[in-house]
């Protein structure tokens, strides 16, 4: 059964700062990833997904890495922003089903 | 375009009575899941509904838990006789299948409340 964990589970950085959160999971024959943002009281907005075939995804400046090998996914954010502040959720399936969440990273980014 | 919208986004009701939740995914998309975050588990899996395929169900809690999943679009989540472990934000998410891979799209939730 594939379980995702997701370090750290709060981070608080000054704006501009350039961060990375971390997710891992246990089962390597993960097929996709996908990293999701949540602010309070909403739905998830999906941000970046990764293949079982690449490697890496980029969208403005978040860069998401994909390392099945070692279980490991890390979601790169450049010079932080207020705005950036959310929780942030990576998830992952195996052949195209059901997603499996990590717990989540709480993100504030001060002023 | 439209997303996938949910209703209602909030619900109260008694223990013991039943709900119904409902989901409209994207058009065009034929995969459309369910899932349900709590203050203590995360987000969890409930159901999932592939075209005209049988629902993948092996999510769901218990047997008071159902959904349906109509013309091969909108979907009722149906939970008789509420308890108050329900309590809970139900998402929706829906995917498009051709053409490979694609991402999980998510609707707003509804925030379900048993008193």
């Amino acid at each position: 059964k594939q379980e995702v964990t997701q370090i750290p589970a709060a981070l608080s950085v000054p704006e501009g700062e350039n961060l990375v959160l971390n997710c891992s999971f246990t089962d390597s024959a993960i097929y996709n990833l996908q990293w999701f943002r949540q602010d309070p009281g909403k739905g998830l907005t999906s941000l970046l997904l990764i293949q079982s075939s690449q490697r890496e995804q980029t969208s403005g400046r978040l860069n998401a890495s994909l390392d099945k090998s070692s279980g490991r996914s890390t979601l790169y954010i450049a010079a932080s922003q207020p705005g950036d502040s959310a929780t942030y959720l990576c998830a992952g399936d195996n052949a195209g089903n059901m997603l499996t969440f990590g717990g989540g990273t709480r993100l504030m980014v001060k002023p | 375009g439209a997303g996938v919208s949910q209703s209602p986004s909030n619900k109260v009701t008694e223990k013991g009575k039943d709900v119904e939740l409902r989901c409209d995914p994207i058009s065009g998309h034929t995969a459309l899941y369910w899932y349900r975050q709590s203050l203590g588990q995360g987000l969890e899996f409930l159901i999932y509904f592939q075209g005209n395929s049988a629902p993948d169900k092996s999510g769901l809690p218990s047997d008071r838990f159902s959904a349906e999943r109509t013309g091969g679009s909108v979907s009722t989540l149906t939970i008789q006789r509420t308890q108050q472990e329900d309590s809970a934000v139900y998402l929706c998410a829906s995917r498009r299948t051709s053409g490979g891979y694609n991402e999980q799209f998510f609707g707003p939730g509804t925030r379900l409340t048993v008193l």
